[in-house]
C-alpha cells in the first residue's frame, strides 16, 4: 500500500502570502510529481523530479517552485499566492523500474483557496 | 504527444448494474501503459487497474476489468455489480512516452453516480 502524505489537507490564505505545500513518501521512490486539478477537471502535471537535486517543470505553466533535497520529501512553494492559484494540488510518486507500467501513488491532496 | 479522450462527462446507473466507462487514446508508441483511477468526493486518487500495450489478456482486479482493444485504441473500464460506493470521478490515464517527463497523462474524467 502506498504511503504518501500531504499537508495541509485544506488551506485558506490571503493574497500575497508565501505558502509551502508539503509532500512526503516512505516508499523510497525516486520519481515524484505535482499535479494541479481544478474541481471536477483533469489533472495537469506542473512539476516532477527523478531524484535528489532533480526538478523539472511539467506541461502546465505554474508560478510555483519545488525542491528535492531528500528522496522522501518534495515540497511545493508559492512565493506570493493569488486567487488564480486556487485549486487542488496532488503529489504522487512512482517506482523507477519502468516508464510504462508503474502506477502513480497519490497523496490525499491539498485544497488551496486564496482569498 | 499522448492524448486521452473520455466522452462521457457524467453517467447515472442503477445499483447492481454493470457499468462501462469509455476511454480512447492516441499514441504513436508501441510500448505504453493504460491506467484507471477513481477519485471520490474526498479528492484522493485511487489506482484501480493497469493494462500494458503488449498484454494479450484483458486486465482484471476484483469487480474491475479493462476491455482493451488495441487496434481501436480503446481501454474501457467495466465495473460489474455496481455499488453505491462506486459513485466517484473516474480517470483514464496513459504512460507518457517519448522525450520529456514520464508519469501519466490523464483524460478529463467521467462522473459516475450510482442510484439505489
Amino acid at each position: 500500500e502506498a504511503d504518501i502524505y500531504q499537508t495541509p489537507r485544506y488551506l485558506v490564505i490571503g493574497t500575497g502570502k508565501k505558502i509551502t505545500l508539503e509532500c512526503s513518501q516512505t516508499m523510497g521512490h525516486d520519481k515524484m510529481y505535482w499535479y494541479q486539478q481544478d474541481p471536477g477537471m483533469e489533472l495537469h502535471l506542473i512539476h516532477y523530479s527523478y531524484g535528489v537535486n532533480s526538478t523539472e517543470k511539467g506541461d502546465l505553466s505554474s508560478e510555483s517552485t519545488v525542491s528535492r533535497i531528500r528522496t522522501e520529501h518534495f515540497p511545493l512553494t508559492l512565493e506570493s499566492a493569488r486567487p488564480s492559484h486556487t485549486s487542488q494540488y496532488l503529489c504522487a510518486s512512482s517506482e523507477s523500474m519502468s516508464r510504462y507500467n508503474s502506477p502513480l501513488h497519490f497523496g490525499n491532496g491539498t485544497r488551496l483557496t486564496v482569498t | 504527444a499522448q492524448k486521452i479522450t473520455q466522452t462521457q462527462p457524467g453517467m447515472f446507473v442503477q445499483e447492481k448494474e454493470a457499468v462501462t466507462l469509455d476511454c480512447t487514446y492516441d499514441t504513436s508508441d508501441q510500448s505504453y501503459g493504460l491506467f484507471w483511477y477513481k477519485q471520490p468526493s474526498s479528492g484522493e486518487m485511487i489506482f484501480l487497474i493497469y493494462q500494458g500495450s503488449y498484454d494479450e489478456q484483458n486486465a482484471t482486479e476484483g469487480r474491475y476489468s479493462l476491455n482493451f482493444q488495441k487496434a481501436r485504441k480503446s481501454a474501457n473500464l467495466v465495473i460489474s455489480a455496481s455499488q453505491l460506493g462506486d459513485s466517484a470521478m473516474y480517470f483514464c490515464a496513459m504512460s507518457r512516452t517519448g522525450g520529456g517527463a514520464d508519469g501519466l497523462t490523464f483524460g478529463k474524467g467521467t462522473h459516475l453516480i450510482i442510484q439505489p
